[in-house]
């Protein structure tokens, strides 16, 4: 099993520029998250969804936007790339779902560059 | 609000034991920790609940203070795995936020 599988690994982006990274976890977890990790700081929630079709911001979802496509993937689009969100980005998921779950396994990240 | 993790950093040679502390200001229902090596992903090690008993595993494990509404992570007999950095993740009320987390203590073992 491959556990939570996030792409791309790396990207550099300009300013003002769109993509989408994603997340995909293969244990049939019904919770997914995405958060994001800057130097000197704890992991800061972007949004999360308690169940497939549902989606709920977190505590930094400004110039975010989420889509769960189906139980297994969750992605996170950034629609105009500030130089503020140069981070790393992770993607994490639960076996349980509802607003009490919390995440359990986490991908390795992608590391977002913004220009 | 995020909780303060204490000390920051520390340097342990392999067999020593370490304590890393986790505080609020808050009253906790929850604490969730979390180690994550240079590079990799974060790795969930266990949870403690308020009221609920201490946790270990293998020579890793945890209590909950609630008069001093704190949890401390022991390293016991430190191996050069246990290097990384630990995270706690808070939780203030059951079942409608999600953990607001620490800025981490980086533990190092060497030799």
């Amino acid at each position: 099993n491959a556990g939570v599988t996030q792409t791309p690994k790396f990207q550099v982006l300009k300013t003002g520029q769109s993509m989408t990274l994603q997340c995909a976890q293969d244990m049939n977890h019904n919770s997914m998250y995405w958060y994001r990790q800057d130097p000197g700081m704890g992991l800061r929630l972007i949004y999360y969804s308690a169940s497939e079709g549902t989606t709920d911001k977190g505590e930094v979802p400004n110039g975010y936007n989420v889509s769960r496509l189906n139980k297994r993937e969750f992605s996170l689009r950034l629609e105009s790339a500030a130089p503020s969100q140069t981070s790393v980005y992770f993607c994490a998921s639960s076996e349980y779902g509802g607003l009490w779950s919390q995440p359990q396994h986490f991908g390795d990240g992608t590391r977002l560059s913004i220009l | 609000q995020q909780p303060v993790q204490s000390p920051q950093a520390v340097i342990l040679r392999e067999g020593e034991d370490a304590v890393i502390n986790c505080s609020s200001s808050k009253a906790l229902y929850s604490v969730h920790w979390y180690r994550q090596k240079h590079g990799e992903a974060p790795v969930f090690l266990m949870i403690l609940l308020k009221g609920g008993e201490q946790k270990g595993h293998d020579k890793i494990s945890a209590s909950f203070n609630e008069k001093k509404q704190q949890s401390s992570l022991y390293l016991t007999a430190s191996q050069l795995s246990y290097s990384g950095t630990y995270f706690c993740g808070t939780e203030y009320n059951f079942g409608n936020e999600k953990l607001t987390f620490g800025t981490g203590t980086r533990l190092t073992i060497i030799p």
